[in-house]
């Protein structure tokens, strides 16, 4: 069995401040782990996957995560939020035989001015 | 590019018609999925096919069935549109070859039953 769990569904920064988007997995199996951005009225797009090459994953548009197996976390961050990062962030868990992918339920991240 | 269409961005339909959701992928990839969306629970598998004519119930199958006669074409069918069937459907692509393959996005069908 896997999930994944994103703590705040609702994170808002100030333009030019970190983002910090948190996930945590639970996997029976060494897990594979992505993060999916969603612009309005658009599906989704992948940001960045974590593949055990190494630990710090970097992605597009600046973003970059870490996978932390002690605290079976994926972190997102990127050091300095744009207006244009307003969208909707999904982490995503893979049952690696199935390729099925269970996903966090989102999190909105607005970009104040 | 791979590329993931679907056959309309809104649909509007009235409760008990059956309504067909169409999904095209153009990368030749085994894998094909229906989520739908809703707000604050994030995407739910309906259904996914790891090729043609071979299909598996997702986790909210319920009032939904799929077809995939041919590997580029996944559909999702409501048989008789309830009004708790209103969400957003997002299908997928992926393909097989290689380990960390992630999911095609298309745009999403936004289907309102009333």
């Amino acid at each position: 069995a896997q999930s994944v769990t994103q703590l705040g569904s609702h994170v808002s920064v100030s333009e030019g401040a970190l983002v910090l988007l948190r996930c945590n997995y639970s996997s029976s199996v060494p897990p594979y782990l992505f993060w999916y951005v969603q612009y309005p009225n658009q599906g989704l797009q992948l940001l960045l996957k974590y593949t055990s090459a190494a630990t710090l994953v970097k992605g597009i548009n600046g973003f970059e995560a870490e996978f932390k197996k002690s605290e079976t976390s994926f972190h997102l961050t990127k050091p300095s939020a744009h207006m244009s990062d307003a969208a909707e962030y999904f982490c995503a868990v893979v049952n690696t035989n199935a390729g099925k992918s269970t996903f966090g339920d989102g999190t909105t991240l607005t970009v104040k001015p | 590019d791979v590329k993931v269409t679907q056959s309309s961005r809104y649909l509007v339909k009235r409760t008990g018609e059956k309504v067909f959701l169409e999904c095209v992928q153009d990368m030749d990839h085994e894998n094909m999925f229906w989520y739908r969306q809703d707000p604050g629970l994030g995407l739910r598998l309906i259904y996914f096919s790891y090729d043609v004519k071979m299909k598996e119930k997702g986790d909210i199958p319920e009032g939904y069935s799929v077809s995939r006669e041919k590997k580029e074409r996944f559909s999702l069918i409501l048989e008789s549109a309830s009004t708790n069937q209103t969400s957003m459907y997002l299908c997928a692509s992926r393909s097989t070859s290689g380990r960390y393959n992630e999911q095609f996005f298309g745009p999403g069908t936004r289907l309102t039953v009333l």
